[in-house]
């Protein structure tokens, strides 16, 4: 069982430079978010998406951007990256019915320098 | 606004002892509460919840927790410690039908 899958795991950026990381998960589930953790700060919502084609803003959008053209995709975009988005980064989904547990992804690392 | 605190950062036990992993929470409304653990340069991983009904919960690897309504509280236990439960715990709650919100971590190392 895949579960959610995140590629790439690991990246190096420079100042200034663009990318997406790319979630997929397999369980159907209609939820799905991106989360960025930072020593003692925890989880950090970025932006979740509650169904295809629909995005929303969480905690610390600035600097990212979202697509969810397909239910088992969210694509996580930085069009210009700072190092202050140095961190790693967490893509989970859940279902929508019931009490939800988050399923995770295995994280990725992105340094920018 | 609502919120979630686990006190301590770090916790030591000795294999073998009790464990306990603090948290607690301010939200409107009957809470969901979460807790999921991380090992090292790995993904979270759900261990338990609660969302109605007895409010000792019991979860995966031996862990339980408590719900306590009047302390706001959700206390992550364990009746004797391992040494491979030494990992990153982070306590949630459900906000609304989708949003969730973590604690900080608290890093829980088990001494042989």
């Amino acid at each position: 069982n895949a579960g959610v899958t995140q590629t790439p795991k690991f990246r190096v950026l420079k100042t200034g430079q663009s990318m997406t990381l790319l979630c997929a998960q397999d369980m159907n589930h209609e939820y799905m978010y991106w989360y960025r953790q930072d020593p003692g700060m925890g989880l950090r919502l970025i932006h979740y998406s509650v169904g295809e084609g629909t995005t929303a803003k969480g905690e610390v959008p600035d600097g990212y951007n979202v697509s969810r053209l397909k239910k088992q995709n969210f694509l996580l975009g930085l069009e210009s990256a700072a190092p202050s988005q140095t961190s790693v980064y967490f893509c989970a989904s859940s279902y929508s019915l019931g009490s939800g547990e988050l399923f995770f992804g295995e994280g990725s690392r992105l340094t920018v320098l | 606004a609502q919120s979630v605190a686990q006190p301590e950062d770090q916790v030591n036990v000795a294999e073998g002892n009790p464990l306990t992993v603090k948290c607690t929470y301010s939200v409107s409304g009957n809470p969901y509460l979460f807790w999921y653990v991380q090992y090292p340069n790995r993904g979270l991983q759900f261990l338990l919840k609660y969302i109605t009904g007895d409010n000792l919960v019991k979860g995966s690897y031996g862990f339980e927790a408590e719900f306590n309504k009047s302390q706001t509280s959700f206390h992550l236990k364990k009746p004797s410690a391992l040494v491979s439960d030494s990992a990153l715990y982070f306590c949630a709650v459900r906000s609304g039908t989708y949003k969730y919100i973590f604690g900080t971590g608290t890093r829980l190392k088990v001494l042989a």
